[in-house]
């Protein structure tokens, strides 16, 4: 099963801030948090992980509390094109993605 | 970063037929991965793949399923006997080190009539 929890849906207005939360507050020492995307039946698309800093790049911004229960993904300035399931995944150096059902984002003109 | 392909991206078989699926061409990767998403349901692993051998696989993985780099390149998948529940979208991913970041093909829809 995967250990995050994120709300099933969220709408944003095109041009703000999208704040994606997500709990993981059985997250272990050596596991990371990762973020994914599916647009639409599209393959996944990876965003961004961190471990306990906060991460950014050409994306998006990862905050990560300082106990790492929990996470927010920050899409800065969201366009239509960012609608999508996004998908928050605890993992460790494993192979395999557990995937939950993640967050349907909907952006709105 | 370098795309993953895949062909078909539709396969229409027959149950009890034999489907091989392709991730086409990968090259300078060393980890990959087999994912199944239902339609409408959670995306699913399948199996993972580094240094020609499998080094994980689920549940759902069971006898009917294999995988292989027939040629060093490619990647496939294959379904011995394929059954209804199979119908399904199927994603390769690849990896350049042994993490999760990875980065995912388009899809194949199997549909198993």
């Amino acid at each position: 099963d995967a250990k995050t929890t994120q709300p099933p849906s969220m709408d944003c207005a095109e041009g703000r801030a999208a704040n994606l939360p997500c709990n993981h507050s059985t997250i272990s020492g050596n596991e990371y948090v990762y973020w994914y995307r599916q647009i639409h039946s599209q393959g996944p698309q990876y965003i961004i992980h961190g471990l306990k800093n906060n991460e950014t790049n050409e994306m998006a911004s990862l905050i990560i509390t300082e106990d790492r229960k929990s996470s927010t993904l920050i899409l800065p300035h969201a366009t239509l094109r960012d609608t999508a399931v996004y998908y928050c995944i605890v993992g460790d150096s494993n192979y395999q993605l557990i995937w939950g059902a993640g967050t349907k984002l909907i952006i709105k003109p | 970063e370098p795309e993953v392909t895949q062909t078909p991206s539709h396969q229409v078989t027959q149950m009890g037929q034999e489907v091989i699926l392709r991730c086409v061409p990968i090259s300078n990767h060393l980890y990959f991965y087999w994912y199944r998403q239902i339609l409408g349901q959670k995306v699913e692993f399948l199996v993972s793949f580094y240094n020609n051998e499998i080094s994980e696989k689920s549940e759902i993985f069971d006898d009917q399923f294999s995988v292989e780099r027939p040629d060093g390149s490619n990647f496939t998948l294959k379904i011995r006997s394929t059954k209804l529940e199979d119908s399904a979208m199927y994603f390769c991913a690849k990896g350049l080190a042994a993490s999760n970041e990875q980065f995912f093909g388009p899809g194949t829809r199997l549909t198993v009539l």
